[in-house]
């Protein structure tokens, strides 16, 4: 079965960091996918780790630790257009990718 | 824009009834998913299709069905439809189905 656990909500000022944390429990896990959704559209692709450690990609970064089932997505500079909902998904072998119910972030002046 | 198109962009309908919604995936990509997202739950993934065959089944009801045809678009069909099936549905698409999926703009189903 999947399990995913992510925050329901968090608060950050414009220019802050806030780091999102996603516990998982997968059986046959693949890799970790983070989303981006805002409100009423479709999700959009952040990032995807397969190994651990971290990726850094511009503004975001993302880390996996397999051993310990768990991934974090960090926002760094936070900009108003950051508020959004961040999914946090695992891709298992079985082909499927089972998403947690998503972290609101509230980027605020 | 993702590449993922998705018809139509809002469906409204009255229980009981039959309604069919249609995904073109990215150029070049061949596996086609559909998810389905209300409110008071996260995408739940729905049905996997590759290259026209169905490769992964997730928590899709008996009254829904989907297929991919030969140019690579595929079909999610609801039928006896009821209150609880309005939502957003979502198509993705991937490369080879082991990749990143890219999201539609989602249909919005609204079920009277």
């Amino acid at each position: 079965g999947q399990n995913i656990d992510q925050p329901t909500e968090m608060t950050a000022t414009e220019g802050a960091i806030v780091q999102i944390n996603c516990t998982y429990q997968t059986s046959g896990f693949n890799g970790l996918f983070w989303y981006q959704q805002h409100a009423g559209e479709a999700p959009t692709f952040l990032s995807y780790n397969v190994l651990d450690g971290l990726e850094e990609k511009g503004r975001f970064s993302s880390f996996l630790s397999r051993s310990k089932g768990y991934s974090y997505l960090l926002l760094k500079e936070l900009q108003m257009k950051d508020s959004a909902s961040y999914l946090c998904a695992a891709y298992s072998n079985d082909y499927k990718l089972s998403f947690g119910a998503g972290t609101t972030v509230t980027v605020r002046a | 824009d993702s590449g993922v198109t998705q018809t139509p962009k809002h469906l409204i309908t009255a229980t009981g009834q039959r309604v069919t919604l249609r995904c073109s995936p990215r150029s070049g990509d061949l596996s086609v998913y559909w998810y389905q997202q209300s409110l008071d739950q996260g995408l739940q993934f729905l049905i996997q299709y590759y290259n026209g065959e169905e490769r992964a089944k997730g928590n899709i009801l008996e009254r829904f069905s989907a297929q991919q045809f030969p140019d690579l678009h595929s079909e999610l069909n609801l039928s006896s439809l009821e209150l609880g099936d309005s939502a957003l549905y979502f198509c993705a698409s991937s490369v080879d189905g082991e990749d990143t999926q890219y999201f539609g703009p989602g249909t919005r189903l609204t079920v009277l």
